[in-house]
């Protein structure tokens, strides 16, 4: 079975600050997808990143960043630069679909805060 | 390009009431979802479709909840009769099958809030 574990339940940081969410992942397959989601107070869930597990690459995408290390079985994600509007609850998400489909299974999620 | 939608947004209504949750997936994708979160349980997976057809609803919590998919652009979720511990947010989100490009992503509707009073 698969599980993914977000141990961070909150975390608050001074705007302007860098922030890394960590995520810790558990399955037996060879073949799997590893997300991000964002939720911010809206409520909406807005993807933001897959990532397989044949790679990997740390990708950047302007603040964002992404860490993957199979190694540890973790996907942790960097904010450079927080900004208010980055306060949300963000969710690290498995898949073990060939083609990503399938399940996802979520983690808890964590809550962050932003303070201006 | 419309993003998945969701109806109703909103829906207050009374134990014991039948309500119908609806979806229309993004064109061209060929998985479903639904998706039930609450604080409590976090997000779960009800059901989900492929090409229309129910391939695991393992997570559907009782027999007060059915899902169908009459259409490659249609699906809902009813809950009939409804109770207070039903209420949470449900979404539902859609992706397309194929190896490669975004295959695999599920994209998720904005959600339909339930409170069963």
């Amino acid at each position: 079975a698969q599980k993914v574990t977000q141990a961070q339940t909150e975390i608050s940081v001074v705007e302007k600050e860098d922030v890394t969410l960590d995520c810790v992942y558990e399955t037996r397959d060879t073949t799997y997808y590893l997300f991000w989601y964002k939720q911010p107070p809206s409520g909406e869930l807005v993807f933001l990143i897959r990532r397989n597990s044949f790679d990997e690459q740390n990708e950047i995408s302007g603040r964002y960043s992404w860490n993957f290390q199979k190694s540890t079985s973790s996907f942790n994600f960097t904010i450079t630069a927080s900004q208010v509007v980055d306060s949300a609850v963000y969710f690290c998400a498995l898949s073990n679909s060939n083609f990503g489909n399938e399940k996802l299974t979520f983690g808890t999620g964590t809550r962050l805060t932003i303070i201006p | 390009d419309a993003g998945v939608i969701q109806s109703p947004r909103h829906e207050v209504t009374e134990m014991g009431q039948e309500v119908t949750l609806r979806c229309k997936p993004i064109s061209g994708h060929d998985y479903l979802f639904w998706y039930r979160q609450t604080m409590m349980r976090g997000l779960e997976l009800l059901i989900y479709f492929n090409n229309n057809v129910p391939i695991d609803d393992s997570g559907m919590p009782e027999d007060r909840f059915s899902a169908k998919m009459p259409n490659a652009s249609f699906s809902t979720l009813k809950i009939q009769p409804s109770e207070p511990r039903d209420s949470a947010v449900y979404f539902c989100a859609s992706s397309v099958g194929l190896a490669g490009g975004t295959a695999g992503t599920q994209y998720f509707g904005p959600g339909t809030r339930l409170l069963v009073l």
